[in-house]
């Protein structure tokens, strides 16, 4: 059974850095890739950052275009996002998701994670 | 970037009855797209992939249709669990950064 477990949430001020993990179970890590879908309160969902399976390449949303960072540890079978320069459009439950093809990097997600809150707010 | 608009932003209906959901794209995803249902406090389900692929152990009243720009999922029967949450999601475009997600449809519970 595919189990994603993020982590590293919380409150943090304006212009502040948060890392989030996942942790990976029930799947061969290496071979998938995962991604960050986040969705702020009472609205929908807007995907984040994606990366391949083999970590060789990433790709980011436009609004997170050089403050946000996803990165992986295969050794680990975690998946980080580094947040810095946080603003207040940024609160939002993060979730992670796994991709449904081995073979193609972030076109559908179908396993999730319950999702970790970020608040950001002075 | 391409815009999934869907509709009704609410649908209100009885157990039972039959559910038409549509997202609309701004331009062609070919098939590219598909339908997640999230209920309050959960993290969102794969419920169809490619347009009209029911993604593992979703129930066969669900059901995708539709190519190019016009998308509909159809709940046949509407069972009390799937008063929920629906959005469309589409990346037809290499590199992904073009993957976007409608607004969703509520269904309700009349």
């Amino acid at each position: 059974e595919v189990q994603l477990l993020e982590s590293g949430g919380g409150l943090v001020q304006p212009g502040g850095s948060l890392r989030l993990s996942c942790a990976a179970s029930g799947f061969t890590f290496s071979s998938y890739g995962m991604n960050w879908v986040r969705q702020a309160p009472g609205k929908g969902l807007e995907w984040v950052s994606g990366i391949m399976g083999s970590g060789d390449n990433t790709y980011n949303a436009d609004s997170v275009k050089g403050r946000f960072t996803i990165s992986r540890d295969t050794s680990k079978n975690t998946l980080y996002l580094q947040m810095n320069s946080l603003r207040a459009e940024d609160t939002a439950v993060y979730y992670c998701a796994k991709d449904f093809d081995p073979g193609v990097t972030t076109r559908y997600f179908d396993s999730w994670g319950q999702g970790t809150l970020v608040t950001v707010s002075s | 970037e391409i815009v999934l608009t869907q509709s009704p932003a609410i649908l209100s209906l009885s157990p039972g009855e039959r559910a038409t959901l549509s997202c609309r794209a701004s331009q062609s995803v070919t098939n590219y797209l598909a339908w997640y249902q999230q209920k309050p406090g959960q993290a969102p389900r794969l419920l169809i992939y490619d347009a009209s692929k029911r993604a593992t152990g979703i129930p066969a009243r669900f059901s995708g249709s539709g190519s190019g720009t016009d998308f509909t999922l159809t709940i046949s029967s509407l069972e009390p669990e799937d008063f929920a949450m629906y959005y469309c999601q589409q990346r037809s475009k290499w590199p992904p950064e073009g993957l976007t997600f409608g607004g969703g449809t509520k269904v309700e519970i009349k």
